[in-house]
């Protein structure tokens, strides 16, 4: 199946900095690649996605660039402010067992401090 | 939050005993499925639906068994709970479609002791 690396594992960086967290993976088939947010006991919600057909996508402070020829994706969140220390969590789909399901990287707990 | 609600939220039992989580949604989402989160291995999944008593297994699906009878509800059973099966459950539904979409909306999750 997918094979999907996170990195890094933990990211502390201080208020008003950028933040960047990088995925691979492993199906050059894969054409999704969404982003979600976990905060501390919540539900991961989906922050950004983007599809093959592009390579960046913005929402307001956050971005996700796609290399498809290097098979990685990053997530970029600008101007960080102490609300967006989370978990974030990135996936891709899982196309290569037929399964209509995602793939999830390990996780960034991202530390935002004031 | 894409109505979907899990039942119970924490749940606590002894090792041998048979345990069943319920998912249920409101938003006839087609497709349904179980993680599982542990620290350091993210979510990884155990089984999904992907429509009415149509299963699939996942990567982690050894000691699950889940089952589908109504498109609103899917429910996740370990037959024989083990301390290995200590961990937090999402549930999560997705508006997967012919062009391939595949945005997931998480439950709030159960969190399971085995004691």
């Amino acid at each position: 199946g997918e094979n999907v690396e996170q990195h890094p594992s933990t990211l502390s960086v201080q208020e008003g900095d950028s933040a960047v967290i990088k995925c691979t993976y492993s199906d050059s088939a894969s054409n999704y690649f969404p982003w979600y947010k976990q905060e501390l006991g919540k539900r991961p919600q989906l922050i950004i996605d983007i599809r093959s057909n592009v390579g960046e996508k913005k929402d307001q402070r956050i971005a996700v660039t796609l290399n498809k020829t290097a098979k990685h994706f990053s997530l970029h969140i600008t101007e960080t402010q102490p609300e967006d220390s989370a978990v974030y969590f990135c996936a891709a789909p899982d196309r290569a067992t037929g399964r209509r399901a995602l793939t999830f990287g390990s996780g960034t707990r991202l530390q935002v401090q004031p | 939050d894409a109505g979907i609600t899990q039942s119970p939220r924490h749940k606590v039992t002894e090792t041998g005993t048979p345990v069943t989580l319920r998912c249920h949604q409101t938003e006839n989402h087609r497709y349904m499925y179980w993680y599982r989160q542990d620290p350091g291995h993210g979510l990884r999944l155990i089984h999904y639906s992907y429509g009415v008593k149509d299963t699939d297994k996942g990567e982690v699906s050894d000691g699950y068994s889940v089952s589908r009878s109504k498109t609103e509800d899917f429910l996740l059973t370990l037959e024989s709970a083990t301390s290995s099966q200590t961990s937090v459950y999402f549930c999560a539904t997705s508006t997967h479609s012919g062009t391939e979409a595949y945005e997931q909306y998480f439950g709030p999750g159960t969190r399971l002791t085995v004691t």
